[in-house]
């Protein structure tokens, strides 16, 4: 059973970094069939894909289009976590926030607890 | 980006029927590479169904998944109270999309 636990704060000025990170147990970060993404929901724009991470004898990352120029998505094989961070957070990046696994990248079969972030001064 | 429409926007049934769901994609999803998950409030959403058809592991008999190219049909047999919740359809033929749900509620 993979187990997915996610860490980080709830609240974020804008302008500033949303940074989450999501713990694995039950597999590893750098499986060779896994790749480790974030997701999002909010009730305006639904369950939205972000990106993800994979390991296939080097590193790759995937980004969403419309966050692709302040997303990063690392792996830390040490503590076998993976983290996101979003920069530059406007209002409108409020949202629910789960890590999952992405497999085959395909389908997300483990999810995160869910992080509920808010955007706000 | 393939597009997927979810209808009805809510299912009104009660314990005991049948729900048929639908999931409408703006072009041919790739070898039927589509799922179905089950969200419950204030949880994650669940792996149902992938490759359109196939259960996922401790997914219980009265969910069915059908259907091929633009068309696929989510089938809840007969509705425990458990199974009251938004369901998800997702395509991973050509990137990733979601569905916007379709909420099944106590009638």
């Amino acid at each position: 059973q993979v187990l997915l636990q996610q860490s980080g704060p709830g609240l974020v000025k804008p302008s500033q970094t949303l940074s989450l990170t999501c713990a694995i147990s039950g597999d590893s970060v750098s499986s060779k069939t896994a790749a480790w993404a974030w997701i999002r929901q909010s009730p305006s724009r639904g369950l939205e894909w972000l990106g993800r991470t994979y390991y296939r004898s080097e590193w790759y990352h995937d980004y969403a289009v419309f966050v692709a120029s302040r997303i990063a998505i690392s792996a830390d094989t040490s503590k076998n976590q993976f983290s996101l961070q979003l920069n530059s957070v406007s209002p409108e990046d409020t949202a629910v926030y789960y890590c999952a696994r992405d497999w085959l990248r395909w389908y997300f079969d483990f999810w995160g607890q869910g992080t509920p972030v808010t955007v706000s001064s | 980006e393939i597009v997927l429409t979810q209808s009805p926007g809510t299912l009104s049934l009660s314990p005991g029927e049948r729900a048929t769901l639908s999931c409408r994609a703006s072009q041919g999803v790739s070898r039927n590479y589509l799922a179905w998950y089950q969200q419950r409030p204030g949880q994650a959403p669940r792996l149902l169904i992938y490759g359109a058809s196939s259960r996922a592991a401790g997914i219980p008999g009265r969910f069915t998944g059908s259907g091929s190219g633009t068309d696929f049909t989510l089938t809840i047999s007969r509705l425990e109270p458990e199974d009251f919740a938004v369901y998800y359809c997702q395509q991973y033929g050509a990137s990733q999309t979601f569905g916007q749900g379709t909420k099944v509620e106590i009638k």
